[in-house]
C-alpha cells in the first residue's frame, strides 16, 4: 500500500510534445506538492495545493499546469515541452505546510 | 527569502567512521527542520525531523541531529557509518510563519566504502 504514488516512473518524449503525470495519496493529507529535481539533485518546489486550492506557485513557465481534482490527486501537465525540461519530478503530500511531507517515487522526464 | 546551505558536496567516508552533515539556514523567524534521505535510484526519505524541545533528535538508523538556534544550524550526525548509508542527504526548512514552504539545501552526496 504505497502512500504517495506517480505515473508514469519514466517518461520519454520529443520537444514541442505535451505530457501528463499523475500523483495520488492515501495518507489523508490536506496538502499535495510537485517539486522538480535537476540533474545535480537540486530540488526546487514548483506548486503546492491545500484542499485542491493553489497555494504556492513559484516561478515556473506557464506551460506547466497543475490540476487537483480531489484532495488526494494532483496532476502535472506540461505542454509544448522544452530540452530543459528533463528532470526528476516527486509529487509530496503533507499534513499541513509545516509538517514533514512524504514523497512519491518520482517521474523521470526525459524531452530528446 | 529562506535558504538552506550545505557545507559539504561530496563526502568519502569509510566504514566504521564518524559522520557529520553541515546545514545552515537563512532565516530569522521559527522554523522547522527536517533532514531526508535519498538512496540510489529511490524517492526522498524523511531521517529526522525538529520541531520544537530538545535540540538533539534522533532519528532512524542511528542517526541524530542538534539544533543550534544561535548558529542557524542543524547538523546531521552518525558515530558509525555503513556501506548502506551511501546516498544523497538533503536538509531542509520551512518556517511556520509565512509562505511556510519547504527549502531544499544542494544536497550532499555520501560515499562510504566498504
Amino acid at each position: 500500500d504505497t502512500a504517495v504514488s506517480q505515473t508514469p516512473k519514466y517518461l520519454v518524449t520529443q520537444m514541442g510534445n505535451d505530457k501528463s503525470i499523475k500523483c495520488e495519496q492515501n495518507l489523508g493529507h490536506d496538502t499535495m506538492y510537485w517539486y522538480k529535481q535537476d540533474s545535480k539533485k537540486f530540488l526546487k518546489i514548483m506548486f503546492s495545493y491545500n484542499n485542491k486550492e493553489l497555494i504556492i506557485n513559484e516561478t515556473v513557465p506557464n506551460r506547466f499546469s497543475p490540476k487537483s481534482p480531489d484532495k488526494a490527486h494532483l496532476n502535472l501537465h506540461i505542454n509544448s515541452l522544452e530540452l530543459g525540461d528533463s528532470a526528476v519530478y516527486f509529487c509530496a503530500s503533507s499534513q499541513s505546510t509545516v509538517h514533514e511531507q512524504f514523497f512519491g517515487p518520482g517521474t523521470r522526464l526525459t524531452v530528446l | 527569502a529562506q535558504s538552506v546551505s550545505q557545507h559539504n558536496h561530496h563526502v568519502i567516508l569509510s566504514e566504521a567512521a564518524s559522520l557529520e552533515l553541515g546545514c545552515n539556514y537563512s532565516y530569522g523567524g521559527t522554523v522547522n527542520l527536517f533532514w531526508y534521505v535519498q538512496y540510489p535510484g529511490q524517492h526522498l526519505q524523511l531521517l529526522l525531523k525538529y520541531f520544537s524541545g530538545d535540540p538533539l533528535v534522533k532519528g532512524i538508523k542511528g542517526f541524530e541531529a542538534e539544533f543550534i538556534k544561535s548558529k542557524f544550524s542543524f547538523n546531521l550526525r552518525k558515530p558509525s557509518v555503513q556501506w548502506s548509508d551511501t546516498a544523497e542527504y538533503f536538509c531542509a526548512v520551512t518556517s511556520i510563519q509565512g509562505a511556510q514552504k519547504l527549502v531544499f539545501g544542494q544536497g550532499t552526496r555520501l560515499t562510504i566504502n566498504p
